[in-house]
């Protein structure tokens, strides 16, 4: 069972360029969610999605977006990365909005945008 | 505003006993999440308190008391791989998908 699986782990983008951050869960959880982590903060939403066809904004969704065509994906899209982009992303689902098992992560990408 | 307090580092050595805490302001409370992450690596899940009182698991506890906005993780018998950072998630109440996140404790054991 393979849980959570994020690709690509790594990443440097040059400012102005785009990318596509992949996220795939088998648990066949209706929620998902996009976070990203900066040293010394916490864990900020960017976006999640309720189910396939169902996406909607976190706190902070300004220059990304997303789509869920499946229960299974939920890629992350990056239009003309900027400096402050650079971030470690995680991307995380959940049985429903109220499990008491909080979320599963995935291993997350760690995004240098130069 | 909606915010959750943690220290930013322990220190704590092999063997001991280690409380974090965590205070939080939030738009209601629907239920506190405690969260492992080891350097590099994605959070994982460690307990879930939505009562006021002491849930044990193992060698981690966790408390909470509502009426005054706190809880606390207790790790017993510290062992070199705990050191991790220990963060701290509320969820609002009537919220469907949001967590406000602490900025977590960074714990370094010491043999």
């Amino acid at each position: 069972n393979a849980g959570v699986t994020q690709t690509p782990k790594f990443r440097i983008l040059k400012i102005g360029q785009s990318m596509t951050l992949q996220c795939t869960q088998d648990m066949n959880h209706n929620y998902m969610y996009w976070y990203r982590q900066d040293p010394g903060m916490g864990l900020k939403l960017i976006y999640y999605s309720v189910g396939a066809g169902i996406t909607d904004k976190g706190e902070v969704p300004n220059g990304y977006n997303v789509s869920r065509s499946t229960t299974e994906d939920f890629p992350l899209r990056l239009e003309l990365a900027a400096p402050s982009q650079t971030s470690v992303y995680f991307c995380a689902s959940s049985q429903s909005s109220r499990s008491n098992y909080g979320y599963t992560f995935g291993s997350g990408t760690r995004l240098t945008v130069v | 505003g909606q915010n959750i307090d943690q220290p930013t580092e322990m220190t704590a050595t092999e063997g001991a006993i280690v409380q974090i805490n965590c205070t939080y302001q939030t738009s209601g409370f629907n239920g506190l999440f405690w969260y492992q992450q080891h350097a590099g690596e994605a959070p994982t899940f460690l307990s879930y308190n939505v009562l006021d009182g002491l849930e044990e698991k193992g060698r981690f506890s966790s408390f909470l008391s509502r009426s005054k906005g706190y809880s606390y993780l207790l790790l017993k018998e510290l062992q070199m791989k705990d050191s991790a950072s220990y963060l701290c998630a509320v969820r609002p109440r009537d919220s469907n998908y949001q967590l406000i996140w602490g900025a977590g404790t960074k714990l370094i054991i010491k043999p």
